[in-house]
């Protein structure tokens, strides 16, 4: 079946550092990809997405690029901040009608001052 | 004006009870979800409806029982409840069957079965 693997966690940065948190795929389809944003005591809330093969998904500084080759989804950020510091979720639903989001196990990141 | 609300947000209670969570959502969306948060933070699909009908029931115990009165609520309710039951749950809904389109997650009720 369908799956998504992420890099263990928790990563731990300093202010101003490069981020990439890796994140793989296993899908029968196309699916579509997602990173999903989880801050302390709060529900989930879309980062940004990818729906087809190259498509570079970005929001608030954070970029991911649908690699369909390698079947991976990395997340990046050139310069964290403190406020970045939440669990990240990368995620997949394949085609309309399937009714079902599958998500990795989640990345806790942690931004030191 | 929230999306996608879920009540109570916190729920502690015994072993054997019954208990219930509610959640609306206000985008218009015909699919709604349940999902299972563990202490590890795994996230699990539970059920997915669709216009108020069932879609997906991944191999939850029958004790868990969704009910969706109208496309823009999907309510869970648990009897009998368990230890291994206490975890996060979060409703969410998207437009139809998901696919390229994004969900919409609820705050999260945590429930604390003591």
């Amino acid at each position: 079946g369908d799956s998504v693997t992420q890099m263990e966690g928790p990563v731990t940065l300093s202010e101003e550092a490069f981020l990439t948190i890796n994140c793989t795929y296993t899908a029968t389809g196309y699916p579509s990809l997602f990173w999903y944003v989880q801050y302390p005591g709060e529900g989930l809330q879309l980062l940004l997405k990818a729906t087809k093969a190259d498509d570079k998904g970005s929001n608030k500084g954070f970029e991911a690029t649908y690699r369909k080759e390698t079947t991976s989804f990395h997340l990046e950020k050139g310069s964290v901040q403190v406020s970045d510091s939440a669990v990240y979720f990368c995620a997949l639903s394949e085609g309309s009608g399937t009714y079902k989001y599958i998500f990795g196990t989640g990345t806790r990141l942690k931004v030191l001052a | 004006d929230t999306a996608v609300s879920q009540t109570p947000k916190y729920l502690v209670t015994q072993m054997g009870n019954d208990k219930s969570i509610k959640c609306e959502q206000n985008l218009g969306h015909d699919t709604m979800y349940w999902y299972k948060q563990d202490s590890k933070k795994f996230l699990k699909i539970m059920f997915s409806y669709n216009n108020k009908e069932l879609i997906i029931n991944e191999t939850v115990p029958n004790r868990f029982s969704p009910k969706s009165p109208d496309k823009a609520h999907l309510n869970l309710h648990i009897n009998s409840l368990e230890l291994g039951d206490s975890a996060v749950y979060f409703c969410a809904s998207s437009p139809t069957g998901g696919g390229t389109r994004t969900a919409f997650f609820g705050q999260g009720t945590r429930l604390t079965v003591v």
